[in-house]
């Protein structure tokens, strides 16, 4: 089993749509979880953190479950520029080992 | 200020060629490093990470190899290339206070 698994998509979706996506970990340790965008195989940007409490920014929604160990990250309202891949890092190992998922591509079309 | 460098952005190489990128960060000390890479159509892929000066934890086994000379230099190398080495490796550091990821700005390596 992978230590972080995405659903791969592609997810093609209308403007105006919304679109949740998950990610699962294996290591019921892991400390940090994030939500990072990827462009066009540019280096990845961070998105936002992810707290056990769930947070919001905007559009965007991440929330976390322990118990099951995935995060989750909703995207309302989708825009043409949310177009990318959207990955989930997971922190563990004692604070030192980062593991991304695979990514989920996410097509937003008019 | 603190950045992360790494090096070359762009290289292509022959099969069995050797292979040195570096990463290099400034205005920290003792910083998480890390390599990543990145095939056609895929996730990051990580491959090492280092907690400290000559400490390398290896995450897939294969012709690569990592080094850590320096507090604040990680270095990929290869002794002899193959086709399947080509992608995009990425360097990061992970800032655990701020719990912030810094990238690189990527390093794409074609072996022909």
């Amino acid at each position: 089993r992978k230590e972080v698994e995405q659903d791969p998509g592609p997810f093609n979706v209308p403007e105006g749509a919304t679109v949740a996506f998950n990610c699962t970990y294996s290591n019921s340790a892991s400390q940090s979880f994030f939500w990072y965008r990827q462009d066009c195989r540019k280096e990845p940007k961070l998105l936002m953190s992810v707290y056990s409490s769930g947070n919001e920014d905007g559009r965007f929604t991440a929330q976390l479950n322990r118990a099951s160990q995935y995060i989750s990250l909703l995207i309302r309202d989708s825009k043409l520029s949310d177009s990318a891949t959207y990955l989930c890092v997971v922190l563990s190992g004692g604070y030192n080992k980062l593991i991304f998922g695979a990514g989920t591509r996410l097509a937003v079309h008019p | 200020s603190q950045t992360i460098h790494q090096w070359p952005a762009t290289l292509v190489q022959p099969v069995g060629s050797p292979l040195s990128l570096e990463c290099t960060v400034e205005g920290t000390s003792n910083p998480n490093l890390y390599w990543y890479r990145q095939a056609a159509g895929r996730g990051l892929q990580l491959l090492f990470y280092s907690v400290g000066i000559g400490q390398i934890s290896s995450e897939v086994p294969q012709n690569l190899s990592a080094s850590r000379p320096q507090d604040r230099q990680f270095i990929l190398s290869s002794k002899k290339l193959l086709l399947s080495d080509s992608g995009f490796y990425l360097c990061a550091w992970f800032r655990k206070s701020g719990n912030t990821i810094y990238f690189g700005e990527g390093s794409w390596l074609t072996v022909v």
